[in-house]
């Protein structure tokens, strides 16, 4: 079954304890992405990925890093997690390419609860 | 600047009424359009999308959408709502690089 997966799903935390969640993806995708959902402000992007050691930063990118050392997987990284960071976040997929990268596939999600 | 805007936060129905989604659109470029639903506890789906050709989209579970090119909109359709379409409904313009998202607007269906 074609999929994105995220782990963990649930994740509580204090404030500056290194987390890091795991997202892989089954479909060959080449484009790879992170966002964090909040009431009110929508989805925004943290990271993409165009392919393997490709990373860029998206619109909220402060706090976070990440890596593409293999295809299917991009995991985030939190080196120092705040409250602020306190959120739902979703890995997506998709294929390569101007129009195909915006169809995007996405995880289950995983809500972040950093006290 | 790149933006979406979606109007309508919360929309409050009832069974078969009729239902549509604002959005509007600022993109200095080819425009491609979509949207994603989001069901209670699930993760995003795409609805529907455009790219070019006919404006009037149709997508899953009877949903459709018309791009307006002169208001730059996009707004959702649905000629008769189900209890099942309680979700969060994000219209998203297709950037060089990345989605932009608007801030979504979540649609209750009462029996």
């Amino acid at each position: 079954e074609a999929q994105v997966t995220q782990n963990p799903r649930y994740l509580i935390t204090v404030t500056g304890k290194k987390l890091t969640v795991t997202c892989s993806q089954n479909m060959n995708h080449e484009y790879m992405s992170w966002y964090r959902q909040d009431p009110g402000l929508g989805l925004r992007q943290i990271y993409y990925s165009m392919n393997v050691e490709v990373t860029d930063k998206g619109d909220v990118p402060e706090g976070y890093k990440v890596s593409r050392k293999e295809k299917r997987n991009f995991p985030l990284i939190l080196e120092s997690p705040s409250p602020n960071q306190t959120s739902l976040y979703f890995c997506a997929s998709s294929w390569g390419g101007q129009l195909a990268k915006n169809i995007q596939y996405f995880g289950a999600g995983t809500r972040l609860s950093v006290l | 600047a790149q933006s979406v805007s979606q109007h309508n936060h919360h929309v409050i129905l009832s069974e078969a009424a009729s239902l549509e989604l604002g959005c509007n659109y600022s993109y200095g470029g080819t425009v491609n359009l979509f949207w994603y639903v989001q069901y209670p506890g699930q993760h995003l789906q795409l609805l529907l999308k455009y790219f070019s050709g006919d404006p009037l989209v149709k997508g899953i579970k009877g949903f459709e959408a018309e791009f307006i090119k002169s208001k730059f909109s996009f707004n959702l359709r649905k000629p008769s709502v189900q209890w099942s379409d309680t979700a969060e409904y994000f219209c998203a313009v297709g950037g060089t690089d990345k989605l932009i998202f608007g801030t979504g607007t979540r649609l209750q269906v009462f029996p």
